[in-house]
């Protein structure tokens, strides 16, 4: 079975400059998380997808970051302008549908490294 | 709302020595609760977790965690530290029985093998 897929693996950009991340999650899984996960810290949660709607966004900074999940599948999550403050790994989750499954097992892709210079 | 704490960023031990790391929580409702572990450059993946039964947990590379509510902890060990153990490990807590699943990560712990 292949793993969540997510792309570019590393992004160097300057700040106020924009950038997009993708990620592919594991077939048939109905929900995606994007983590934020910035050095020396834990994964924090920034938007989680149950198919193509948002269950959780409170932590997203809506001002700057965007997601999408156009038909419940594959997922970007968007940064413009981009800020010093954002370099960080970028990680995408799947899981199996929380609601039916709420101890379920989260699958996490590589993640993509950002750097804002 | 929850929360996570590890306790020690960095932990040492010798190959084949008792590896145990701590984690605490604090949540309003029965949690559940994980271990995960991230090598270099790579995604995290499930070490092992409590959901309700048994609160001693074993999981994979001969880990096991016990649940313990009156201590809100949730401690990760292995009898014998191995070099491949080296790694990042995270504990995290989400709401038991609520369908967000949404998961709320310590800090991490960074276990170092010396041979």
């Amino acid at each position: 079975e292949a793993g969540v897929a997510q792309s570019p693996r590393y992004k160097i950009i300057e700040k106020r400059q924009s950038v997009a991340f993708w990620c592919n999650p594991i077939s048939g899984h109905a929900t995606l998380y994007w983590y934020q996960q910035i050095l020396g810290q834990g994964p924090k949660l920034l938007i989680q997808f149950q198919n193509n709607g948002v269950v959780d966004d409170s932590q997203l900074p809506k001002d700057r970051f965007s997601a999408e999940r156009l038909k419940g599948v594959d997922s970007t999550l968007k940064i413009q302008p981009a800020k010093l403050e954002d370099s960080a790994v970028y990680l995408c989750a799947s899981s199996t549908q929380a609601q039916a499954n709420p101890g379920g097992e989260q699958y996490f892709g590589p993640g993509t490294r950002l750097t804002v210079t | 709302a929850q929360s996570v704490t590890q306790l020690g960023s960095h932990v040492s031990v010798s190959e084949g020595a008792l590896v145990l790391l701590r984690c605490n929580y604090s949540s309003s409702v029965p949690p559940y609760l994980f271990w995960y572990v991230q090598y270099p450059n790579q995604g995290l993946q499930l070490l092992l977790k409590y959901t309700t039964g048994a609160t001693l947990v074993k999981g994979i590379n001969g880990f096991e965690a016990e649940f313990k509510k009156s201590e809100t902890s949730f401690h990760l060990t292995k009898p014998s530290a191995h070099m491949s153990d080296a790694a990042e490990y995270f504990c995290a807590v989400s709401e038991g029985g609520k369908g967000a699943q949404k998961l709320v990560f310590g800090q991490g712990t960074r276990l170092t093998i010396n041979p």
